[in-house]
């Protein structure tokens, strides 16, 4: 199975900071990599699929970068509707794996 | 507007069985690879298993943890998709989504709790 690690696991910043969540894989997913946001009782949202394509509706201050094992999702300008959980998620090898999170916290 | 309605689940036994649905609308669901995704309390998802469609074979994957007492299936006809779940476990304890093959479209969620 295809392990993703994801760090940190929490984060704390303040509104109008820029963070960055970083997603490595154990082998290489080339570009096969969704981001998800979720809040608490809701499932989980995606927010930028494989390709980094980002989905409609969602901020242009969310962005990533990376291919192959290393990956970044960075918000820029932190708002209040940000301090959620994040994670990322492989789609290229079955089982699809996802990345045990990170809770972004304000300060 | 699309929607992804589930049913099912609750609270079981372990060894019990039970089947979760999904009905779709708003898309061609018969085109669609679907998904069950779990997550356990305080816990991050987990993917459970896929389906593909018709036209691909129907066939379907499964995480190691359920491989054999899960069972994924589809009824085109009905627009629905199901997770028939047997030989539960306590760690089964989770609570369940479908999601299609695309991961932009979610169901809202079934809890299923393994308890003696």
């Amino acid at each position: 199975d295809v392990q993703m690690t994801q760090s940190p696991s929490s984060l704390s910043a303040s509104v109008g900071d820029r963070v960055t969540i970083t997603c490595r894989a154990s082998q290489t997913i080339r570009r096969s990599l969704n981001w998800f946001q979720q809040t608490p009782g809701k499932a989980p949202k995606l927010l930028i699929s494989a390709d980094s394509v980002l989905q409609s509706g969602v901020s242009s201050r969310f962005s990533v970068s990376g291919s192959g094992t290393e990956f970044t999702l960075t918000i820029d300008s932190l708002e209040p509707e940000d301090f959620t959980t994040y994670y990322c998620q492989q789609i290229t090898v079955i089982p699809y794996t996802f990345g045990q999170g990170t809770r972004l916290e304000i300060k | 507007d699309v929607y992804l309605v589930q049913s099912g689940g609750g609270a079981v036994k372990p060894g019990g069985s039970l089947r979760l649905s999904c009905t779709v609308s708003g898309f061609t669901f018969s085109k669609a690879w679907m998904s069950w995704v779990r997550q356990a309390p305080g816990k991050g998802p987990e993917w459970v298993g896929l389906i593909r469609s018709k036209v691909d074979g129907e066939t379907t994957h499964y995480a190691a943890p359920v491989q054999g007492r899960f069972t994924i299936s589809r009824d085109d006809s009905k627009n629905t998709l199901y997770l028939q779940m047997n030989s539960l476990k306590i760690e089964d304890t989770a609570t369940y989504y479908c999601t299609s093959s695309l991961w932009l479209y979610w169901g809202q969620g079934n809890l299923v709790t393994v308890s003696s």
